[in-house]
């Protein structure tokens, strides 16, 4: 089972540079969700899919962007990227009801 | 707003000692809780959860209850290995989000010296 998969694992940008983090599932899950793990501040909800063609903004948005055109594939996209954007991202899916999430290894993006 | 709070690390122990990591949260309702593990280099994996108020999650050795009179799910193993050294998150899913705006802890890093 191949669960969450999440690349690059490590990705270092200039400031301004744009990139996309890619995430896909094979669990058709149809939630999704992108988290940023800083330090001293657990995770922090970026955005959420609850299905195809749905997303919603989490509790940090500002700065990202996503798109959900398939249930397997939930990319976060960095449209110009700022040395606050440096943390590690997951992406994490989830079944229905009190399923649990189901998280990637995680990308660690630094911004110079 | 619905929160965790969890108790700062790291935690140091030696091999068999017991373990307890506290955890309390702030939410309406009776939302899930669930503890979850990150290993170095990994995601988050579940550990254990709970529904409703005093149910027992369990696994690995660890067992948290959840307490709605204290608003608390501490975590806790009673020998702990080398191989438990993580981090560990406290989490909710508030009782009004069937899907899952999931609610974490700062985590608590444990390190166990032989």
């Amino acid at each position: 089972n191949a669960g969450v998969t999440q690349t690059p694992k490590f990705q270092v940008l200039k400031t301004g540079q744009s990139m996309t983090l890619q995430c896909a599932q094979d669990m058709n899950h149809e939630y999704m969700s992108w988290y940023r793990q800083d330090p001293g501040m657990g995770l922090r909800l970026i955005h959420y899919s609850v299905g195809a063609g749905i997303t919603d903004q989490g509790e940090v948005p500002n700065g990202y962007n996503v798109s959900r055109s398939t249930t397997e594939d939930f990319p976060l996209r960095l449209l110009s990227a700022a040395p606050s954007q440096t943390s590690v991202y997951f992406c994490a899916s989830k079944g229905q009801h009190n399923s649990p999430l189901h998280f990637g290894n995680g990308t660690r993006l630094t911004v110079t | 707003g619905d929160s965790v709070t969890q108790m700062e690390g790291p935690v140091t122990l030696s091999e068999e000692a017991f373990l307890t990591i506290n955890c309390t949260y702030t939410a309406t309702g009776y939302p899930s809780l669930f503890w979850y593990v990150q290993y170095p280099g990994e995601g988050l994996q579940l550990l254990l959860k709970a529904t409703k108020a005093d149910d027992k999650g369990s696994n690995k050795g660890f067992e948290a209850t959840y307490r709605k009179e204290t608003t608390s799910f501490h975590l806790e193993k009673g020998s702990v290995q080398v191989s438990d050294s993580a981090v560990y998150f406290c989490a909710l899913r508030p009782f009004t989000d069937s899907w899952g705006k999931f609610q974490f802890g700062a985590g608590t890093q444990v390190v166990v010296t032989p």
